[in-house]
């Protein structure tokens, strides 16, 4: 079964500094990886996903993930943080089998600082 | 606007009781899950099913249970709820393998 690592509950970082999350999984097989975010109240969004191909990938709102196989790694980065970045983020892998057996992350919270 | 509707938003429930917990899409996606969400260990998997009429075990299936008689219903029903299913719970569906999950808003439920 695949698993997920986010390193840190909590991420705090000041408006228009370096946005970094770190995510670490594990899987058997070639992996999906998707991060998600959720606002307060709210159900979660798709931000980016992975699937094959370039290992850069661009999501929306200027965040963006890459692949690195060989630290089983999927990093969100965004240049420059925005206040209404602030929410909770959650990466996910599944199998490429199927959905089924996709599994989040615990979630980072990131708090932006005016 | 094209989602998933969840109902109720919010739900306390005395132990012992049986609820039903609605989710209702309206993109035709064969694939429904019903997740819950616990501070500190993220989301977990109660029930999926890949297409109507048929549905499977996730992660954490015990106390629930769920139908699916047609693509666009996903009801989990709780037959006794217990204190510890305490939870937000989270319909979601998908186009399939390698399709991210389209989330509801959740239900806020709290057993006491």
């Amino acid at each position: 079964a695949q698993s997920v690592t986010q390193l840190g509950s909590h991420v705090s970082v000041s408006e228009g500094a370096l946005v970094l999350l770190r995510c670490n999984y594990s899987s058997s097989v070639p992996p999906y990886l998707f991060w998600y975010v959720q606002y307060p109240n709210q159900g979660l969004q798709l931000l980016l996903k992975y699937t094959t191909g370039a290992t850069l990938v661009k999501g929306i709102n200027g965040f963006e993930a890459e692949f690195k196989k060989s630290e089983t790694s999927f990093h969100l980065t965004k240049p420059s943080a925005h206040m209404s970045d602030a929410a909770e983020y959650f990466c996910a892998v599944s199998a490429r089998a199927n959905n089924n057996d996709m599994r989040f992350g615990a979630g980072t919270r990131l708090t932006v600082k005016p | 606007i094209a989602g998933i509707t969840q109902a109720p938003t919010s739900q306390i429930l005395a132990a012992g009781r049986r609820m039903t917990l609605r989710c209702t899409q309206d993109m035709r996606h064969n694939a429904m899950y019903w997740y819950r969400q616990d501070l500190g260990l993220g989301l977990r998997l109660i029930h999926y099913s890949n297409t109507a009429g048929t549905t499977g075990k996730g992660e954490v299936p015990d106390g629930y249970s769920v139908s699916r008689a047609n693509t666009d219903d996903f009801p989990l029903t709780l037959a006794s709820a217990v204190p510890s299913q305490t939870s937000v719970y989270f319909c979601a569906s998908s186009e399939g393998t390698g399709s991210p999950l389209h989330f509801g808003n959740g239900t806020r439920l709290t057993v006491t």
